[in-house]
């Protein structure tokens, strides 16, 4: 049973528009959560960060985490062509517990 | 401040040859991690190191693959025997506190 899991995609949306990206993940008791983007060619850099049930919002970006749910999204808001990536989720189940990688999703952003 | 770094960049050997990867984390942080990436797939997780607890090898795919990493310094990835299946992007990341984690440029091996 796979622990983070990421929707397959690719996931392609209109310039401007709202691009939405879902995660669930297995262990309940999983603590922190986090979105990583990766550019072709790149290592993975941290985007947004999330450890209690809600919204928290970062310019453009919203990540949105329900525990009961097991459950955490990142919401894109003005999607631009340079958002294109593949954005990683990646939960944390304890203090010293390894990152857990969900397969990633493929953003594109159509001019 | 400085990032985490990795050497070299880029790495290209026979098979058979042996290869070392070095990783030099952020100053401080306690976790560290190896991952693999082969072209167009996603993190494949190797080893993680968290302060001086034994290391979690789960993801090391043979006995030709080793790490190591003293204290809280530098580690070393270790591929034995190298084989065309191990070419890929080898990425280290650090973590400290807050609880962030920040990857390395990363080495790219190829096996010829």
């Amino acid at each position: 049973q796979k622990e983070v899991e990421q929707n397959s995609g690719p996931l392609s949306v209109p310039e401007g528009a709202i691009a939405s990206l879902n995660c669930t993940y297995s262990d309940r008791g999983s603590q922190s959560f986090f979105w990583y983007r990766q550019y072709s060619g790149k290592s993975p850099e941290l985007i947004m960060s999330i450890y209690s049930n809600g919204d928290k919002e970062d310019g453009r970006f919203t990540a949105q985490l329900n525990k009961a749910s097991q459950y955490v999204s990142l919401l894109i808001r003005d999607s631009q062509p340079s958002d294109s990536a593949t954005y990683l989720c990646a939960v944390k189940p304890g203090a010293n517990s390894k990152l857990t990688f969900g397969k990633g999703i493929t953003l594109s952003v159509r001019p | 401040g400085a990032g985490v770094s990795q050497s070299p960049s880029n790495k290209v050997t026979e098979k058979g040859k042996d290869v070392e990867l070095r990783c030099d984390p952020i100053s401080g942080h306690t976790a560290l991690y190896w991952y693999r990436q082969r072209l167009g797939q996603g993190l494949e997780f190797l080893i993680y190191f968290q302060g001086n607890s034994a290391p979690d090898k789960s993801g090391l795919p043979s006995d030709r693959f080793s790490a190591e990493r003293t204290g809280e310094s530098v580690s070393t990835l270790t591929i034995q025997r190298t084989q065309q299946e191990d070419s890929a992007v080898y990425l280290c990341a650090s973590r400290g506190i807050p609880d962030t984690q920040y990857f390395g440029p990363g080495t790219r091996l190829t096996v010829l």
